[in-house]
């Protein structure tokens, strides 16, 4: 089984101040780590991803995320914020191996002017 | 770049009646993913072909069928339709290697009268 946790519902936070997104997983075996932007009535945008290297991973729009394995997370971060990254963001993981991704439930960020 | 593909964007049915969503993957990807999101809830994983096969399956009703073609599109077939069918679907697509990102399309807007 496999499953990730996200456990703010919205993220504050001021234009300009940085940004940070919580994700903790859970999966047997080595894990594939993604974050995914959707906006309103939108898709799912890929933004990066964690498969093996360095801990660090830098993606698209200016994001970065840290895994960190003695954790079981995979923080998303963004050091100086933009209104236009108000949206919501999806952690996922799958199971090296397996197709199947599991998201999590969504953490809605606002960047307030 | 060439993107997922989903058509209809937007698609409504009575109860009890039969609906069929297509997805053409990004060109050279032979992998096809369907997913449902139900109002503000995670995308759910249903299915997954791979070459023509399917690959893993997830919480996809048995009223449900889906299947990818020879072209790779894929179909998603939903019979007896319900209310709570009512959700967005989506359609990813990958290549077949080790830690290969889903790219998703933009959805299929299904409402259930």
């Amino acid at each position: 089984a496999q499953s990730v946790a996200q456990p703010e519902d919205q993220v504050n936070v001021a234009e300009g101040n940085p940004l940070t997104v919580k994700c903790t997983y859970s999966v047997s075996g080595n894990p594939y780590l993604f974050w995914y932007v959707q906006y309103p009535n939108r898709g799912l945008q890929f933004l990066l991803k964690y498969i093996t290297g360095d801990n660090l991973v830098k993606g698209s729009y200016g994001f970065e995320a840290e895994f960190n394995k003695s954790q079981t997370s995979f923080h998303l971060k963004k050091p100086s914020a933009l209104v236009s990254d108000s949206a919501l963001y999806f952690c996922a993981v799958r199971r090296g191996g397996y197709q199947k991704v599991t998201f999590g439930i969504g953490t809605k960020l606002q960047v307030i002017p | 770049a060439a993107g997922v593909i989903q058509s209809p964007r937007h698609l409504i049915k009575e109860k009890r009646e039969t609906a069929t969503l297509k997805c053409y993957p990004i060109p050279r990807h032979d992998t096809v993913y369907w997913y449902q999101q139900g109002p503000g809830q995670d995308p759910q994983f249903l299915i997954s072909f791979y070459e023509k096969m399917q690959s893993d399956k997830g919480s996809i009703p048995d009223r449900f069928s889906a299947q990818q073609f020879s072209d790779y599109h894929s179909e998603l077939n939903m019979s007896s339709l319900e209310l709570g069918d009512s959700a967005l679907y989506f359609c990813a697509s990958s290549s077949r290697t080790p830690g290969d990102t889903q790219y998703f399309g933009p959805g299929t807007r299904l409402t259930v009268l």
